[in-house]
């Protein structure tokens, strides 16, 4: 268990939708990481947040966005959804935001139909 | 910009066979070095990590040297076993954010 707890596990809607992803970073871990695991793409990391703050953006599409609230708790909102935004959506964590090893959670898949 | 090359898989062994998993990176300044393990239907797991020039990164008897003359962090076992099949992936971070760039994961199976 690496402490770090992402919501729902498995979310299946339309083209068009929007969702939200749920990410409780591990105890004391002040940045949260957002990666997209798709087959085509592989591992691409989207943005980062550090302690309610953005830190480095990734190929995060202009339809996603994410925030880092003060419980440092962390969203990852998809909008106009594509099916090619069907993917594995892991969150990460680690103390700083730094060159510090970040442990993930169990990811949520998302489908589009 | 910066990328890291995994050997392409999938890589088949038996059981207390050696084990060598080819990565290697392309990099500003200088990176920290990283291997994850993902077991099916699981996050990543960090499994060993460096952080300079000649660092050894050891944990449950795989290793990888970091190796900045050849741009290269080779994941070694000595002898695998069936539970470590899963797929492994090589990473870097450079610069001062947590960004992990991947390299495209190799899926490890190990026959008994």
């Amino acid at each position: 268990d690496s402490g770090v707890t992402q919501t729902p596990k498995h979310l299946i809607t339309a083209t068009g939708q929007r969702v939200t992803l749920r990410c409780s970073p591990r105890s004391g871990d002040l940045s949260v990481y957002w990666y997209q695991q798709s087959l085509d793409q592989g591992l691409q990391f989207l943005i980062q947040y550090y302690n309610g703050e953005e830190r480095a953006k990734g190929n995060i599409l202009e339809r996603f966005s994410a925030q880092q609230f003060p419980d440092l708790h962390s969203e990852l909102n998809l909008s106009s959804l594509e099916l090619g935004d069907s993917a594995l959506y892991f969150c990460a964590s680690s103390v700083t935001g730094v060159d510090q090893p970040q442990h993930f959670g169990d990811g949520t898949r998302l489908s589009i139909l | 910009g910066d990328s890291v090359t995994q050997m392409e898989g999938p890589v088949t062994l038996s059981e207390e066979a050696f084990l060598t998993i080819n990565c290697t990176y392309t990099a500003t300044g200088y990176p920290s070095l990283f291997w994850y393990v993902q077991y099916p239907g699981e996050g990543l797991q960090l499994l060993l990590k460096a952080t300079k020039a000649d660092d050894k990164g050891s944990n449950k008897g795989f290793e990888a040297t970091y190796r900045k003359e050849t741009t290269s962090f080779h994941l070694e076992k000595g002898s695998v076993q069936v539970s470590d099949s899963a797929v492994y992936f090589c990473a870097l971070i450079t610069g001062n954010t947590g960004k992990l760039i991947f390299g495209q994961g190799t899926t490890l199976q190990v026959k008994p």
